[in-house]
């Protein structure tokens, strides 16, 4: 089993700034099988970033994904405060399919 | 457009046999590609993935759960079934389903429901 290690575990940062998100895996992900989701309180996750750097639809161009191998990074760009979320990464390169335990970004 | 929604008991008791309903929209578990899956969340904690059963009737478990899990569909309701047997207190969670496509990541969830397991 795949698993994957995200840090830092919260990131406090203010409007505008860039935030980093990293998600580390314990062997590598096949074919960069590697998937970032949003998740707000009381709602489900929602995907982001699919095939380590590809957006979902309707994204908006500040989030990007990028990385291969066993390292991989979500960046927001300019933090809006509607982006104050967990962000979860999953690999789906081998099964069982594994999440992350989550980055807190909470805006100042 | 694609639409799931998860059914159930909100409380069940430890030992008993949970049994939860996705009813979705918008797609068929027919089509070549398609997956619907199962992932849960204890409350504050991380997702956990489950199950995910294939258009094909192919079907994959969390090894650690594999013995207590089965996935099944019901294509003319447009409805997948979870059953988890022996539930315990650290079963307590959000119970997700989510469909696939093509790849095994979730791009439309439900909105997740609480089940809770106390005696």
């Amino acid at each position: 089993e795949i698993v994957l290690t995200q840090s830092p575990g919260t990131l406090s940062l203010s409007p505008g700034e860039r935030a980093t998100l990293s998600c580390r895996a314990s062997q590598s992900v096949s074919s960069s099988y590697l998937a970032w989701y949003q998740q707000k309180p009381g709602q489900a996750p929602r995907l982001l970033i699919y095939g380590a750097s590809s957006r979902a639809t309707g994204i908006p161009d500040r989030f990007s994904g990028s990385g291969s191998g066993t390292d991989f990074t979500l960046t927001i760009s300019r933090l809006e405060p509607e982006d104050c979320a967990v962000y979860y990464c999953q690999q789906y390169g081998s099964s069982p399919w594994t999440f992350g335990q989550g980055t807190k970004v909470e805006i100042k | 457009q694609i639409t799931l929604k998860e059914s159930g008991p909100t409380l069940v008791k430890p030992t008993q046999t949970l049994t939860l309903t996705c009813s979705f929209s918008g797609f068929s578990l027919s089509t070549s590609g398609v997956g619907v899956g199962w992932i849960r969340q204890p409350p504050g904690k991380a997702l956990e993935w489950l199950a995910l059963i294939y258009w094909d009737d192919d079907k994959r478990y969390s090894p650690s759960l594999k013995s207590r899990l089965t996935i099944t569909q019901d294509t003319s309701k447009n409805q997948v079934v979870l059953t988890m047997t022996n539930m315990d207190p650290v079963d307590t969670a959000t119970y997700y389903c989510a469909h696939r496509l093509d790849w095994n990541f979730f791009d439309y969830w439900g909105q997740g429901t609480l089940v809770t397991v106390s005696s």
